[in-house]
């Protein structure tokens, strides 16, 4: 099974101000195709969960720019370039390459 | 619009089982996978397993593998998930989600709004 390794578990941040999350994968997420089968996900509280990012970099439909991915192989990563209070929630990274595994998940909240 | 439905909350006993069902609508039901995520009280997400609603295969997280069944009806566009020989950390809230494959979307973009299971004596 691959394993989903991210930090950190807690991130306070001051709005305004840039976050990141770091996602490792215990074997590489780039397939054949070119694509890395790694998607980041953003539970808000008391919400389903909703995607952010596919295939590594690929921003979803309706989500704002401020959010962006890279990385490739084993190491990822999300960033938001300003926090805004809406963004609090925990992301989770997932593996798609082979069946599907999350990351613990990375709690963010407004300083 | 595309949405997800799920039935209402289950309360169970151990041993027991359980049947969550995920009504799609919006959209062309045997076109795109459905998966199963469930989130145990304060925890976080685990994947449970998926279904193609066109073929019927299913695949299955390995520590469900045997106890967790998926299933679908065409015919009223609805994906159901069974799991048996229910225990107490089977508690947690029951997502279903579309997953998009196209070259436009990719990912779980579509979820449900959940369903609790509790197992409890």
């Amino acid at each position: 099974d691959i394993v989903m390794t991210q930090s950190p578990l807690s991130l306070p941040v001051t709005p305004g101000e840039p976050a990141s999350i770091s996602c490792r994968s215990s074997q590489s997420l780039l397939y054949s195709d070119g694509h890395n089968y790694l998607d980041w996900y953003l539970q808000k509280p008391g919400q389903s969960p909703q995607l952010l990012i596919s295939l590594g970099s690929n921003r979803a439909s309706g989500v704002p720019d401020r959010f962006s991915g890279s990385g490739s192989g084993t190491d990822f990563t999300l960033k938001i370039s300003r926090v805004e209070a809406e963004d609090v929630g925990v992301y989770y990274c997932m593996q798609s390459l082979q069946t599907r595994t999350f990351g613990q998940g990375t709690k963010l909240e407004i300083k | 619009q595309v949405q997800l439905v799920q039935s209402g909350a289950e309360v169970k006993k151990p041993g027991a089982s359980v049947k969550v069902s995920c009504k799609a609508s919006g959209y062309p039901f045997t076109d795109y996978y459905l998966h199963w995520v469930r989130q145990a009280p304060g925890q976080g997400l685990e994947w449970v397993g998926g279904i193609h609603p066109k073929s019927g295969d299913p695949q299955y997280a390995p520590n469900l593998q045997g106890r967790a069944s998926m299933t679908r009806d065409t015919s009223i566009n609805t994906a159901y998930m069974e799991l048996n020989s229910l225990r107490s950390d089977d508690t947690a809230m029951y997502y279903c989600a579309r997953y998009c494959v196209s070259a436009s979307c990719y990912g779980m973009d579509v979820w449900g709004q959940g369903t609790t299971v509790t197992v409890s004596s």
